[in-house]
């Protein structure tokens, strides 16, 4: 059962430290979303890709987040320096061209 | 730009009864859109999507629905509603003509049923 897969599930960090999310998208998916939940603020789109290309990343604090994909098995989120503010759920998802996103079960990220 | 307005936060239904979760879209070319559901410390299941073709979109466990060009709406609806389809719903949509842009999410709906 393919499944989008992303690591840590749970991170608690203080603030000012690097924290790295990673994400495996499904195979053959050539698009991968990275998207932030908060109560306030629902889901936002932070980052998309499409072949491993960034295309969009407007939604994202340019200053101290930054989005890759080393290679179509591996998407990254970093935040350096995280702030308390920072904290949300983050969610990896990956489909196909005009497709449905499959999502991943996301990353509960606090900062403190 | 896109965008997607869901205008309840929350609907109650009792079950048994239909329900309607209320999606209205926003994009300057055709849509691509979408119904997602979340249950609580999970992430987002895919629920239905309309591409292209008949109005009226089959998804699963029972959920159909029904794309409005006029009126751009695009409303979740179950003729019998249960308590296990509590959850949070998102409506979803995509520009066709826009390849660089993401799926744009609406706020949720929040659904409860109630025995």
């Amino acid at each position: 059962d393919a499944r989008v897969t992303q690591t840590p599930r749970h991170k608690v960090t203080e603030m000012g430290q690097e924290v790295t999310m990673r994400c495996q998208p499904i195979l053959g998916h050539n698009t991968v979303f990275w998207y932030r939940q908060t109560m306030m603020q629902g889901l936002e789109l932070l980052a998309y890709f499409r072949n491993r290309a960034p295309l969009d990343d407007s939604g994202m604090p340019k200053d101290r987040f930054s989005a890759e994909m080393p290679d179509a098995t591996l998407a990254t989120l970093k935040i350096q320096p995280s702030e308390p503010r920072d904290s949300a759920v983050y969610f990896c998802a990956s489909g196909r061209d005009g497709g449905e996103a499959f999502f991943g079960q996301g990353t509960r990220l606090t900062v403190v | 730009a896109q965008s997607v307005a869901q205008p309840e936060d929350q609907v109650n239904v009792a079950e048994g009864n239909p329900l309607t979760v209320k999606c209205t879209y926003s994009v300057s070319g055709n849509p691509y859109l979408f119904w997602y559901v979340q249950y609580p410390n999970r992430g987002l299941q895919f629920l239905l999507k309309y591409i292209t073709g008949d109005n009226l979109v089959k998804g699963s466990y029972g959920f159909e629905a029904e794309f409005n060009k006029s009126q751009t709406s695009f409303h979740l609806k179950k003729p019998s509603a249960l308590v296990s389809d509590s959850a949070l719903y998102f409506c979803a949509v995509r520009d066709k003509g826009r390849g660089a842009d993401g799926l744009t999410f609406g706020k949720g709906t929040h659904l409860i049923i109630q025995p």
